[in-house]
């Protein structure tokens, strides 16, 4: 079974903090992906790694920045947290053109 | 720029009833079409896809047609039940292994 997890299942914290959210996945797949969820507005790519060291931006980038150190991790940082980045973040991985798995989410609220 | 709509964002039926969830999509450079299905509290799964050179494909009690001319793709689920209530999310692939969703549909299956 693939298996992708994240860091933390909930997190708190205060505006301005700066924020790691981890992904590790175990299927040696070279896509990884974080994207945001709101209700109402979807799936959002925030970031998209197709390889170690590389990222592409998705549709809202601005306020997060990722680092794809090791093939099986990919990072998000929230180099400085404001309220309006309050929100469930999700990763996936996959390989090319094909079915996208996702971790289980992270339930960020900043305060 | 690339753009999924869908409809209706909520949708309630009658167990045995059968739904139909719609999805356009604005890249006619678009290949592959999944549909994931996210119950309450977990991680969206695959449940069904698509790729550009098939109009429909069944699995079960789920089919998938697809209309390229038109740029459109539905979602029908058949004898629902109540074990099928979720959000169901289409998307669109672009720029060759990113996704872009539609903004969900939640299903309500009434017993």
């Amino acid at each position: 079974d693939v298996k992708v997890t994240q860091s933390s299942r909930y997190l708190v914290k205060r505006t301005g903090e700066k924020v790691f959210l981890e992904c590790v996945q175990d299927m040696d797949h070279e896509n990884m992906f974080w994207y945001r969820q709101d209700p109402g507005l979807g799936l959002r790519l925030i970031y998209f790694s197709y390889d170690v060291k590389m990222k592409e931006k998705g549709d809202i980038p601005e306020g997060y920045s990722v680092s794809r150190e090791k093939k099986e991790r990919f990072s998000l940082i929230l180099e400085s947290a404001s309220t309006n980045q309050t929100s469930m973040y999700l990763c996936a991985s996959n390989d090319r053109s094909y079915e996208q798995y996702f971790g289980p989410g992270t339930r960020l609220t900043v305060t | 720029g690339e753009n999924v709509e869908q409809h209706p964002s909520t949708l309630s039926v009658q167990e045995g009833d059968s739904a139909v969830i719609k999805c356009t999509y604005s890249d006619s450079a678009s290949n592959y079409f999944p549909w994931y299905k996210q119950e309450l509290g977990k991680r969206p799964q695959l449940i069904i896809d698509i790729r550009s050179n098939v109009g429909e494909k069944k699995d079960q009690r789920i089919a998938v047609t697809l209309n390229k001319t038109a740029k459109h793709f539905s979602l029908h689920i058949t004898e629902t039940q109540p074990e099928d209530s979720a959000v169901y999310f289409c998307a669109a692939e672009y720029n060759t292994d990113k996704l872009i969703f539609g903004t969900g549909t939640r299903l309500q299956v009434f017993p």
